[in-house]
């Protein structure tokens, strides 16, 4: 069953440097998400990617993230200074459809530590 | 705020007992309903997803939903002890908006 992949499982960075997660999503999928889940706490949205452009993002995503898909495979999440409170599990997700007509498949996640 | 409100837990049932979780939601736009189970240091699993007023089965899982009352429910028979985890209810705020927004889950745990 196809299932959407993320690397690195767990990073580790100092506070202030760039971190890039990475993400395959589903190969015949078109939509393409980012969350957030801080230990203890709900799952966020951070950004939605649809056609080579962010569809939504939310106030979490400020100018510290971006998103790209460098090619037809890779889905990346870009934080460029990272803060302590960045520290987190991200998730990628990926869908076929949009949400009224499909469902969001979540990848295993990064562990995003920032020390 | 668009919110999703779930009872935090933990909901506690024997083996073999029907667990029902619930979920409210503020957003009366909301269209499309899902729920994921998430086991400790895991990412959300799909369990179902329900658009329509009434019930949808799929196995031992049943979702309700009431868009009148804004509330959606999962039942879950024959409870068994795999089935420990932190449910998530999600919504879709409204069609065309490309995201979920999750409760803080229910811990359900099953005592064999």
């Amino acid at each position: 069953e196809p299932e959407v992949t993320q690397t690195p499982s767990h990073q580790v960075t100092q506070m202030g440097q760039e971190v890039i997660l990475r993400c395959v999503p589903i190969s015949n999928h078109l939509y393409f998400y980012w969350y957030r889940q801080i230990l203890g706490q709900k799952v966020e949205f951070l950004v939605s990617f649809y056609n080579n452009e962010i569809s939504e993002k939310s106030e979490i995503f400020d100018d510290q993230f971006s998103v790209e898909r460098p090619d037809g495979s890779n889905f990346t999440l870009k934080i460029r200074s990272t803060k302590l409170e960045d520290s987190a599990m991200y998730f990628c997700a990926s869908g076929g459809r949009p949400i009224g007509a499909d469902t969001q498949y979540f990848g295993p996640g990064t562990r995003l530590t920032v020390l | 705020q668009k919110e999703v409100e779930q009872n935090s837990g933990p909901l506690s049932v024997p083996e073999g007992a029907i667990a029902s979780l619930n979920c409210t939601y503020s957003d009366r736009g909301s269209q499309s309903f899902f729920w994921y189970r998430q086991y400790s240091g895991k990412s959300p699993e799909l369990i179902m997803f329900i658009y329509s007023n009434g019930d949808k089965e799929d196995g031992r899982f049943t979702a309700q939903l009431n868009k009148a009352s804004q509330y959606v429910s999962l039942l879950i028979r024959d409870s068994q002890p795999s089935d420990s985890a932190t449910y998530l209810c999600a919504v879709n705020p409204f069609t065309g908006f490309q995201k979920l927004v999750f409760g803080t889950g229910t811990r359900l745990l099953v005592s064999p």
